[in-house]
């Protein structure tokens, strides 16, 4: 069975500044992965994914993530915080037709 | 257009009672998810229908919870006897397709449940 990691529960950025969130999987076949967002009391909204080809993968509000097979992991950035980012995150692999997520990071952003 | 819908958002039980909860997926969607969030933790999957045929019900934690999807559309997971330990948020999402690898699945908001 596929699996992510994600580590860090919290980080804490300031505005402006870069936000890096570590996703480590674990799969037996080329993976699926996808990074959701969470606002509060909403559902997980898809902020970008990888499937197959080009390793840095865009996505929305200015986040980006890049697959490194050699390390098992798929990080997500962004260069310059704002205080809409304000969420949690979830890394995700698909696991057949399933998605199985990590514990998520709650980000928070300081003025 | 529409997203996925679910109702109630909220719904407050009391142990032992039986509950009900919807979700709409986007029209024309083929694929439909169940997952439980409880809370701090990443959504776990619970069960998966293709149109009306539940094809995996392999995450659902025991006999008290039943999924259904009579029409191919709406579904419902119902639970029985709630216990406190049901308490979560409980996410539907739809695919278009048959659910191919990469497909995206489309979350709804989720109906949190707090089981006294």
């Amino acid at each position: 069975a596929q699996s992510v990691t994600q580590l860090g529960s919290h980080v804490s950025v300031s505005e402006g500044a870069l936000v890096l969130l570590r996703c480590n999987y674990s799969s037996s076949v080329p993976p699926y992965l996808f990074w959701y967002v969470q606002y509060p009391n909403q559902g997980l909204q898809l902020l970008l994914k990888y499937t197959t080809g080009a390793t840095l993968v865009k996505g929305i509000n200015g986040f980006e993530a890049e697959f490194k097979k050699s390390e098992t992991s798929f990080h997500l950035t962004k260069p310059s915080a704002h205080m809409s980012d304000a969420a949690e995150y979830f890394c995700a692999v698909r696991d057949d037709y399933k998605l199985s997520f990590g514990a998520g990071t709650t980000v928070t952003v300081r003025a | 257009g529409a997203g996925v819908s679910q109702s109630p958002r909220y719904k407050v039980a009391k142990r032992g009672q039986d509950v009900a909860l919807r979700c709409d997926p986007i029209s024309g969607h083929v694929s439909l998810f169940w997952y439980q969030q409880a809370l701090g933790q990443g959504p776990e999957f619970l069960t998966y229908f293709q149109n009306e045929a539940q094809l995996d019900k392999s995450g659902l934690p025991s006999d008290r919870f039943f999924a259904e999807r009579p029409e191919g559309s709406v579904s419902t997971l119902k639970i029985q006897r709630t216990q406190q330990e049901d308490s979560a948020v409980y996410l539907c999402a739809s695919s278009l397709g048959t659910s191919g690898r990469t497909e995206t699945q489309y979350f709804g908001p989720g109906t949190r449940l707090l089981v006294l």
